[in-house]
């Protein structure tokens, strides 16, 4: 079975500056890919970075980048230069390659970028 | 061109009633997931279809739940004799194996009350 640990239940962060979601995950599976989704109060679920277990770099996607450090079992999310559309709870997910590609959720980051 | 659909997007329901909530994926996209979001928690996976496979409902909570999808294309869930912990919103989402990162596009949700 899988797990993901989302610690933090929320963070706060000053705009423009950079702020990181921390991730961990739990699986015995050599095959998996590692998502990060964003969920702003209107409740649509917006994906925004991937990372592969393969991938030997980290992924990055725009202001989003994904510090992955596969023997620690950590999937982080940085936001660089944090504007406050970035206001949201941001969801870590984890997939098993070949296990029908269903997500496993953590419980989720409530982050607030102030001014 | 357009996102995954679902309705309706608020249901409210009397405690023992049947629901029945519609989801119409991304055309062209064979597989089709099925989760559940409490308040305040993380998704929890429901059901996932892919192509003319047999489902995989390992995350149906109970026999109450039941899904299907009808030429591979609108699913409907379905909640028999619901009770007061189904209350969540019920969120759908579709993807397409052709796509490296099978990220997985989410539909608006239905909010499910049961009173």
């Amino acid at each position: 079975a899988q797990k993901i640990t989302q610690t933090q239940p929320g963070m706060f962060v000053q705009e423009k500056e950079a702020v990181t979601l921390d991730c961990t995950y739990d699986t015995s599976d050599q095959s998996y890919g590692l998502f990060w989704y964003k969920q702003p109060s209107s409740g649509e679920m917006i994906f925004l970075i991937y990372q592969g277990s393969y991938d030997e770099q980290n992924a990055t996607e725009g202001r989003y980048s994904l510090n992955f450090q596969k023997a620690r079992k950590s999937a982080n999310l940085v936001i660089s230069a944090s504007q406050l559309g970035d206001s949201a709870m941001y969801f870590c997910a984890m997939e098993v390659t070949g296990g029908g590609n269903k997500l496993t959720f953590g419980t989720g980051t409530q982050l607030k970028v102030e001014l | 061109g357009a996102g995954v659909s679902q309705s309706p997007s608020n249901k409210v329901t009397e405690k023992g009633k049947d629901v029945e909530l519609r989801c119409d994926p991304i055309s062209g996209h064979t597989a089709l997931y099925w989760y559940r979001q409490s308040l305040g928690q993380g998704l929890e996976f429901l059901i996932y279809f892919q192509g003319n496979s047999a489902p995989d409902k390992s995350g149906l909570p109970s026999d109450r739940f039941s899904a299907e999808r009808t030429g591979g294309s609108v699913s409907t869930l379905t909640i028999q004799r619901t009770q007061q912990e189904d209350s969540a919103v019920y969120l759908c989402a579709s993807s397409s194996f052709g796509d490296s990162t099978y990220e997985q596009y989410f539909g608006p949700g239905t909010r499910l009350t049961v009173t």
